[in-house]
């Protein structure tokens, strides 16, 4: 599982609150990433990170923040949540593996907005 | 979107017959990889595929990959029931940047 913990694993929020996702790993990885995953359309990237402070975004990043404070550490936070919100979320490390890079992904973290 | 598109989006076989899937994508890709999801879990990663290569084997997984008609196809043979599973395909045009197929539902029936 490439050392890849996800906290909260299940959580129900209501609609307009702030919550934080948090991503840990503990093998020095340099790229994270945050997807979520919803029927019909198969995961979608959200943000990722290279690196420390580093942070792009992915085709779904509208109504997230991230931020990578520490190599171990990527956090997600929905600013104030809505129902289209209500999803699995995955994160996920990359690392070079057979002439390419290969992805590890976490449990997951399946958060309800009511 | 470079998302891929997998097909069918569901399959039922019964155990020991073989299983193919099909992974569409839009763009030039640097390699294809296929992962495995069972059912409340993350996805694990099958096998990579380089876009210079055409064909890859793994215990019991083939799979090819075309590029001039951007698709790739998984095969399993001799299913067991533990294969029953979900399968992504995931194309990466730049390097660390992945994007995800909508996925096969696969079923082996013992």
């Amino acid at each position: 599982d490439a050392g890849i913990t996800q906290s909260p694993r299940h959580k129900v929020t209501e609609t307009g609150t702030p919550v934080t996702l948090r991503c840990h790993q503990t093998e020095n990885h340099r790229y994270m990433y945050w997807y979520r995953q919803d029927p019909g359309h198969g995961l979608r990237l959200i943000h990722y990170s290279y690196g420390v402070k580093d942070t792009d975004k992915g085709e779904v990043s509208d109504g997230y923040s991230v931020s990578r404070s520490k190599t171990e550490d990527f956090l997600l936070t929905l600013e104030s949540a809505t129902s289209s919100q209500t999803s699995v979320y995955f994160c996920a490390i990359s690392e070079s593996r057979g002439g390419g890079y290969e992805q590890y992904f976490g449990p997951g973290t399946r958060l309800t907005v009511t | 979107s470079q998302q891929g598109e997998e097909d069918p989006q569901a399959l039922s076989i019964q155990e020991g017959e073989n299983a193919t899937m099909n992974c569409s994508y839009k763009t030039s890709i640097n390699n294809l990889q296929w992962y495995r999801q069972n059912s409340g879990r993350g996805l694990v990663h099958l096998i990579l595929i380089r876009s210079n290569e055409r064909e890859k084997h793994s215990g019991r997984l083939r799979v090819t990959l075309d590029t001039s008609k951007k698709s790739s196809s998984l095969l399993i043979t001799a299913s067991r029931a533990a294969d029953t599973a979900s399968y992504f395909c995931a194309t990466d045009a730049f390097p660390n940047q992945f994007y995800f197929g909508t996925g096969t539902s696969l079923t082996v029936i013992p």
